[in-house]
């Protein structure tokens, strides 16, 4: 079973539009991450949210967590050409002991100059 | 800023052949991690290594894989007979701990290609 999923599989917008990516999962979660990889490269950090915390911000990055509904979303305001990379969101499982990260299968961002 | 490092960037080995991939995760790390990353598809977990054992492995960390960190600073992936299914892209990982904040920090990855 997929524990990540996000939605939509491919993003295109225009520079200065807001970019949304969801991502839902089946399990109960200890937090969820948001990593950003460039085409080829490693993975960066963006933003961790915890279990018990709802909405939470850094920079030009606004994410949310719905754990009701098991479900997630980032959303990049006023977007440049360099936010285009793909966008995976991880789960870090209440079970498990060495909080290993799930990744889902990304939204690959393309932003227009 | 401290980071983590991989090598080879990229390596291409024949079918069968073994396989080490190297990585120096950041120093007061205290857990570790190798992923990998099918080309076009999702980042996988294979393995977790906390206290010189490993804690966690996936299904894809089988008897051909290993991992070791032999010296304090090191931390290497093993693959034994390498398969052609097994050309991705490996990233090695480390976290600081309970009392950081639960992020992971990456490498760049290794590019494997058998053939």
């Amino acid at each position: 079973s997929q524990q990540g999923e996000e939605d939509p599989q491919a993003l295109s917008i225009q520079e200065g539009e807001n970019a949304t990516m969801n991502c839902s999962y089946k399990t109960s979660i200890n937090n969820l991450q948001w990593y950003r990889q460039n085409s080829g490269r490693g993975l960066v950090h963006l933003i961790l949210i915890r279990s018990n915390e709802r909405e939470k911000h850094s920079g030009r990055l606004r994410v949310t967590l719905d754990t009701s509904k098991k479900s997630s979303s980032l959303l990049i305001t006023a977007s440049r050409a360099a936010d285009t990379a793909s966008y995976f969101c991880a789960t870090v499982l209440t079970s498990g002991s060495a909080r290993q990260l799930t990744f889902g299968s990304g939204t690959q961002l393309t932003v227009l100059p | 800023e401290p980071e983590v490092t991989q090598t080879p960037s990229h390596q291409v080995t024949q079918m069968g052949q073994e396989v080490i991939l190297r990585c120096v995760p950041i120093s007061n790390h205290l857990y570790f991690y190798w992923y990998r990353q099918i080309l076009g598809q999702k980042v996988e977990f294979l393995v977790s290594f906390y206290n010189n054992e490993i804690s966690e492995k996936s299904e894809i960390f089988d008897d051909q894989f290993s991992v070791e960190r032999p010296d304090g600073s090191n931390f290497t992936l093993k693959i034994r007979s390498t398969k052609l299914e097994d050309s991705a892209m490996y990233f090695c990982a480390s976290m600081l701990g309970s009392s950081g904040t639960g992020e992971l920090f990456f490498g760049e990855g290794s590019r494997l290609t058998v053939l």
